[in-house]
């Protein structure tokens, strides 16, 4: 079956240390991938896209990676503050209608 | 960045009563927009597309006569839980696609809809 997997479903690290989020795939072959914030009782916010033939994206303190052979993505913040702590959900558009498949997400907690 | 307003943010409403929740783009237009249902600790799933003048389609599994949607204008789409039971208890998020715009979607901020 297709799904999305996101690496763990919690995890805390301490501040100015760099957060390292798992995003993982089968049975797709997108386009692009995306990566959202969410916090509690609020919509996703969009952070970054990444396409296919790109193998890294930049924005401020985040970076995503995206390897399409082991179907892929990390997100990355580094110098990592309290203020990040919230989920982090990657999507996927598999048939490029923008009908988005989100992943299962993983809370970040960054502790001071 | 564009802006997608969902109301209200919470509701409560009583079993077999029904809900509307509003969608609306604020500074661009829509011609789709996207319907997600979202449980405790769950990620989202998307329930149904919204196309303006036209009919939604639904994904398998969700009922139509259920969840009513009207895309009158291409800045408001609207989801009505009909006859809403404990069940349909929920975050209900919409997202919406600038017509002119890149591919990124951009979401409301949700409504919480408890039935009691």
């Amino acid at each position: 079956s297709q799904k999305i997997e996101q690496n763990s479903e919690a995890l805390n690290i301490q501040e100015g240390k760099t957060a390292t989020l798992t995003c993982n795939y089968t049975n797709y072959s997108p386009a692009y991938l995306q990566w959202y914030r969410q916090d509690p009782g609020r919509g996703p916010v969009f952070l970054l896209l990444i396409r296919e033939n790109e193998k890294e994206k930049r924005k401020e303190r985040l970076k995503v990676t995206f390897d399409t052979t082991l179907k892929q993505s990390l997100f990355h913040i580094t110098a990592s503050q309290p203020a990040d702590s919230a989920t982090y959900l990657c999507a996927l558009d598999p048939s490029g209608t923008y009908k988005y498949i989100f992943g299962t997400g993983t809370r970040l907690k960054v502790l001071a | 960045g564009a802006v997608v307003s969902q109301h209200p943010s919470r509701v409560i409403c009583k079993s077999g009563t029904s809900v509307k929740i509003e969608c609306r783009s604020l500074d661009f237009q829509a011609t789709t927009m996207f319907w997600y249902r979202q449980f405790p600790k769950q990620s989202l799933m998307l329930m149904a597309t919204s196309n303006e003048g036209s009919k939604a389609t639904y994904e398998q599994g969700v009922e139509k006569d259920k969840f009513l949607i009207n895309h009158a204008s291409l800045t408001l789409s609207t989801l009505t839980v009909t006859s809403a039971h404990p069940e349909d208890s929920s975050f209900y998020i919409c997202s919406a696609r600038d017509n002119f715009g890149g591919t990124e979607a951009f979401f409301g901020q949700g409504t919480r809809l408890t039935v009691v």
